[in-house]
């Protein structure tokens, strides 16, 4: 079945710094999304991308669909502390009703 | 803003036992899903649920998994006999769209309910 390959796993970053986070994938996606999830909750949509090279922000979040269908990434710029979390990509083929979701990044921010 | 909402937030129960999830998806939405996320895991696609009956469903919703819209509001989804291995986070979503018509893609989630099968 479809996989997305999301990278890196997890990262560790001072208050202030830009972090970028990608997903890639053996198959064409007609929407990508981008998800956060704190513990114990449900993932909460961040920015969601319907065309490629697609560029969408979302006050300092920015995440692109990339001009072949097959990956996106998601920046974070100026990290705070509650941008710690952990955060995931989603996919969406033609032609299927399921989100598939990458393995998620897990993100630390050192005030 | 309207939000999808899940009862319970935790469900502990014996193998063997049926449980129910029940979810209130965005009221205005026509679509509804069913995920699940084992501890530490990605989220997985169970089934997604439109004009009353199952349009899609994984290979992991085999027949011990049913949903239900029982009224117009609930969405529910039974577990027949739980085995230790349903131990996971249930999360329902719901997206909008036109009725035979063109949809977005954007599903909500609700806050999930944590499964414990003993």
């Amino acid at each position: 079945g479809q996989q997305l390959n999301q990278s890196p796993q997890s990262m560790f970053i001072q208050e202030g710094e830009d972090v970028s986070m990608n997903c890639t994938s053996s198959s064409i996606f007609n929407t990508w999304l981008w998800y956060k999830q704190d513990p114990g909750e449900g993932p909460v949509l961040l920015i969601a991308l319907y065309k490629a090279g697609e560029l969408t922000s979302n006050g300092r979040l920015t995440a692109q669909f990339g001009i072949t269908r097959k990956d996106s990434f998601l920046n974070i710029s100026a990290s705070i502390p509650s941008d710690v979390g952990i955060y995931f990509c989603a996919g969406r083929t033609g032609g299927s009703e399921k989100l598939v979701f990458g393995k998620g990044m897990k993100l630390t921010v050192n005030p | 803003e309207p939000e999808v909402t899940q009862t319970p937030s935790h469900q502990v129960t014996q193998m063997g036992q049926e449980v129910i999830l029940r979810c209130v998806p965005i009221s205005n939405h026509l679509y509804f899903y069913w995920y699940r996320q084992i501890l530490g895991q990605k989220v997985e696609f169970l089934v997604s649920f439109y004009n009353n009956e199952i349009s899609e469903k994984s290979e992991i919703f085999d027949d011990q998994f049913s949903v239900e819209r029982p009224d117009g509001s609930n969405f529910t989804l039974k577990i027949r006999s739980t085995k230790l291995e349903d131990s996971a986070m249930y999360f329902c979503a719901s997206s909008w769209g036109l009725a035979g018509g063109p949809r977005t893609d954007t599903q909500y989630f609700g806050p999930g309910t944590r499964l414990t099968v003993l």
